[in-house]
């Protein structure tokens, strides 16, 4: 079966522009995760989602941050007025629920602000 | 707050050398889970092993093992006989929220080599 779908697998944008990073799960699974890798800071979690329930927000960097999760599938990862510091890997994860269950994580977007 | 450190930002190995890769974690919470991913040149996470901090018994799955242990806060991972396929950054991992076990904690990863 698919596995967590994500894209564009690259972007390159100019700073100060609003991008979307898409994330299609694996049918079924509920709970939706967003992370962050970039050489400065390693693998940071950005946001949460888990079915109906408002998301876990926590790790969102800044205000420029956003994310949707539409019908409890495809989720959307938004970044407005890019910056430099906003180039990294923004990578998905998907798992069947919100416990401790195993998440598979997609092979990420590669975000490159010039 | 938690923390994950890995000490070792680089193995380079001879294959069917056998490796250990070093996780040591910080946290104030009694129930915690502790991960450990594999991110081949591809750049997917996958999955290797979740352990719960109730249980302390080491594990093995061919030629991978992990020893946790709690004394000392640590969590690591070995491979026996190497082999070039092992090659990828090794993230260790944690989580402390029973509600969503997948929202991780990072090391920063160790990039093992396996040479030929």
């Amino acid at each position: 079966g698919a596995g967590v779908s994500q894209s564009p697998s690259n972007k390159v944008t100019e700073k100060g522009k609003d991008v979307e990073l898409r994330c299609d799960p694996i049918s079924g699974h509920t709970a939706l995760y967003w992370y962050r890798q970039s050489l400065g800071q390693g693998l940071e979690f950005l946001i949460y989602f888990q079915g109906n329930s408002a998301p876990d927000k926590s790790g969102l960097p800044s205000d420029r941050f956003s994310a949707e999760r539409t019908g409890g599938s495809v989720s959307t990862l938004t970044i407005q007025r890019t910056q430099q510091e906003d180039s990294a890997v923004y990578l998905c994860a998907s798992s069947p629920g919100g416990g401790y269950t195993e998440a598979f994580f997609g092979q990420g977007t590669r975000l490159t602000v010039v | 707050a938690q923390k994950v450190t890995q000490a070792q930002t680089e193995i380079s190995v001879v294959e069917k050398e056998d490796v250990t890769l070093d996780c040591v974690y910080e946290t104030r919470d009694t129930t915690y889970y502790l991960f450990w991913y594999k991110q081949p040149p591809s750049g997917e996470l996958v999955f290797l092993i979740r352990r719960n901090s109730f249980d302390e018994q080491n594990e093995i799955s061919g030629r991978y093992s992990w020893n946790f242990q709690k004394s000392t806060s640590s969590f690591n991972f070995t491979i026996t006989a190497s082999q070039v396929v092992d090659s990828a950054v090794y993230f260790c991992a944690l989580s402390e929220s029973i509600n969503a076990g997948n929202m991780l904690t990072f090391g920063g990863g160790t990039r093992l080599m396996v040479k030929p």
